[in-house]
């Protein structure tokens, strides 16, 4: 089964609004979260990661939330831009257990209109 | 400039045939990976390589092969392609010892397509 999902496929936000990307996981031992960006043929590259013994990060415009007991992380944007359209993917992997593995959602694509 | 380079970008194959995905990096990053990204899947992780010669199976190593024989280089092979091997492959690095998730660092992908 899907250990990490995101369970909106694509969103579309006006520019200036807020916008939730949630993810979701099954595995307790995860204990680093991120969020990755992705631009049509191009790379993923890290937006923004937090790991557990914090509940919120916050970089500019951009916050991660952490619900451990839920098992639940999302993304806050605000002032949404139109080059915040992208594929969003959240990752989730464990900093104990020996292993760089990091497990991708399917991934959420964003557009945001003029 | 940090970088993470594959080639080809695109690459069309037919079934039986033998496929090499090359990916380097010159960050000297111990820890490289393959991933393939399929619509409605997300990344999966095919192998990940903690050092030269020390490789390790992902989630879906099935079909693949991977070579790692200097630091900055890592080779994905695929021995007699299949059609449900048509995907884009994406190639990372990252610069811990692999012991720990961190950030992984990406290249621009190699689309594949087998027919």
């Amino acid at each position: 089964g899907q250990q990490v999902k995101q369970s909106s496929p694509s969103l579309t936000v006006q520019e200036g609004g807020i916008l939730i990307l949630n993810c979701d996981y099954e595995n307790d031992m995860f204990d680093y979260f991120a969020w990755y960006k992705k631009y049509p043929d191009n790379s993923p590259t890290l937006l923004i990661s937090v790991r557990s013994n914090v509940d919120k990060r916050e970089d500019g415009r951009f916050t991660v939330f952490l619900n451990k007991s839920g098992k639940h992380f999302s993304l806050h944007i605000t002032a949404s831009q139109p080059e915040d359209t992208a594929v969003y993917l959240c990752a989730a992997g464990a900093n104990q257990g020996g292993s760089a593995k990091l497990i991708f959602g399917e991934g959420t694509k964003l557009t945001v209109s003029s | 400039d940090m970088k993470v380079t594959q080639m080809p970008r695109y690459l069309i194959k037919r079934m039986g045939e033998n496929v090499l995905l090359e990916c380097g990096q010159d960050m000297s990053h111990e820890t490289m990976y393959w991933y393939r990204q399929d619509p409605g899947l997300g990344l999966q992780l095919i192998y990940i390589s903690y050092d030269v010669d020390s490789n390790s199976e992902g989630d879906i190593p099935k079909g693949y092969r991977v070579s790692r024989k200097k630091r900055e280089h890592f080779s994905l092979i695929l021995d007699s392609a299949k059609t449900n091997q048509t995907s884009v492959y994406f190639c990372a690095s990252s610069c811990g010892t692999g012991t720990s998730a961190e950030t992984l660092y990406f290249g621009s992908g190699t689309r594949l397509t087998v027919l």
